[in-house]
Parts: structure tokens; C-alpha cells; sequence
């Protein structure tokens, strides 16, 4: 039982690439969420997805967009890197909302 | 905009003592309290949730919850220095909204 695992762990970026950041988790859990974290900002949602089919937007969602791929997968991308994208990307999963379980993270750099 | 508040710290405590960590939020139509433990380069782990007022205890965590006062707080007891690590408080948000607001966090050090 993995929990919630993401890829890449390390990233580097040239401003204006692009990247998919992956997430997937094995707990059958219904909800999924895309935060980051930016040393004195603490986390910030991205976005979220509270059912397979849906996603919604968070407190900071311009620069990126989301894919639900099903019940256990849910992706993040930036079309176009900024250097204000870099940050530590962390991806959460949760069966009712409440009790939030966190991946290892991704720490992309753009350059 | 509904915030969480800590104080940043570092809160340095000895070894075997009582930690005590506090958190405010603003939006009082709340219901879920989180705390989390993250330890420098990875991920929060969660460690402590409380739902109604009183106090919950988990082996040496107790989480306090008063609505009336919009108050959080986390006490460890017989402090190790393993509980070396940033403490963050994070609400789940009145309304039915999802996503959970996060403080900044405390850095907690434990002084052997």
C-alpha cells in the first residue's frame, strides 16, 4: 500500500516549457488536491477534485490546469512555466474531504 | 479571504517538557481542525484531527478545539527530540467548500 505517489521528484524548467506533474493514490479515496508550498506562504490549494469527472478551482489556480484521469489518478500542468511556479508541489488525497493524506512532493525549479 | 494564523516560532522546548502549539482562524462557520507534522524536505504528515470542542488525546498529542473562541491547539507531552519539526494547523472552511486552509507553521525544537 504505496498511499499517494508523485513524479517527478526533482524538475528544472526553462521559462515557457511546459510539464505534467503526476499524482496517484491506492486508497480508494474519492477526493484529490494540488497544493504548494512556498517558504513564508505555507501551503496553498491549487485546485481539487471531489469526485472522478470533476475539478474545481483553489486559492491560486492561474498558471495551471487539472486532469481527473479516474478514481486513483490526478494530474497537474503548467502550459507555460514562470518563476514564480517554482515551488515544492504537493498532491493530497482524502475519502470525505476532512483527513488529508499527503504525497512525497515535487520540487520543480524555473529558470 | 479565511485565514489560519501561528505564531512562526522557533518554539524551543526541553526535553520531557510540555510543547504547546496555538492556532486562530478566521471563519468561524468551520468544523474540521487538522494538525499536521513536516519535517524539514518532506511532506505533512497528519497527525491530530478534532471535530467538536473539548479536548482529543492520542498517545502523547492532545488537540484542543473552542469554536466560540475560533482557537486551535496542540499539546505534546514528554517532548522528544524526534518532535523536532514544523507544526502546521489547517481548517477545513465552513460552507461545504473542500480544500483545507493551512497556517504557516510553527518550528518546534525540542532541546535534549
Amino acid at each position: 500500500n504505496a498511499g499517494v505517489t508523485q513524479t517527478p521528484k526533482f524538475q528544472v524548467l526553462k521559462t515557457g516549457q511546459s510539464m505534467t506533474l503526476q499524482c496517484a493514490q491506492d486508497m480508494n479515496h474519492n477526493s484529490m488536491y494540488w497544493y504548494r508550498q512556498d517558504p513564508g506562504m505555507g501551503l496553498r490549494l491549487i485546485y481539487y477534485s471531489a469526485s472522478e469527472g470533476t475539478t474545481d478551482k483553489g486559492e491560486v489556480p492561474n498558471g495551471y490546469n487539472v486532469s481527473r484521469l479516474n478514481k486513483r489518478e490526478f494530474s497537474l500542468r503548467l502550459e507555460s512555466a514562470a518563476p514564480s511556479q517554482t515551488s515544492v508541489y504537493f498532491c493530497a488525497s482524502s475519502e470525505s474531504g476532512d483527513e488529508q493524506y499527503f504525497g512525497p512532493g515535487t520540487r520543480l525549479t524555473v529558470t | 479571504q479565511k485565514e489560519v494564523e501561528q505564531n512562526s516560532g522557533p518554539l524551543s522546548v526541553p526535553e520531557g517538557a510540555i510543547a504547546s502549539l496555538n492556532c486562530t482562524y478566521s471563519d468561524r462557520g468551520s468544523q474540521s481542525f487538522f494538525w499536521y507534522r513536516q519535517y524539514s524536505g518532506k511532506s505533512p504528515e497528519l497527525i491530530m484531527s478534532i471535530y467538536s470542542n473539548g479536548d482529543k488525546e492520542d498517545g502523547r498529542f492532545t488537540a484542543q478545539l473552542n469554536k466560540a473562541s475560533q482557537y486551535v491547539s496542540l499539546l505534546i507531552r514528554d517532548s522528544q527530540p524526534s518532535d523536532s519539526a514544523t507544526y502546521l494547523c489547517a481548517v477545513r472552511p465552513g460552507g461545504g467548500a473542500d480544500g483545507l486552509t493551512f497556517g504557516k507553521g510553527t518550528h518546534l525544537i525540542i532541546q535534549p
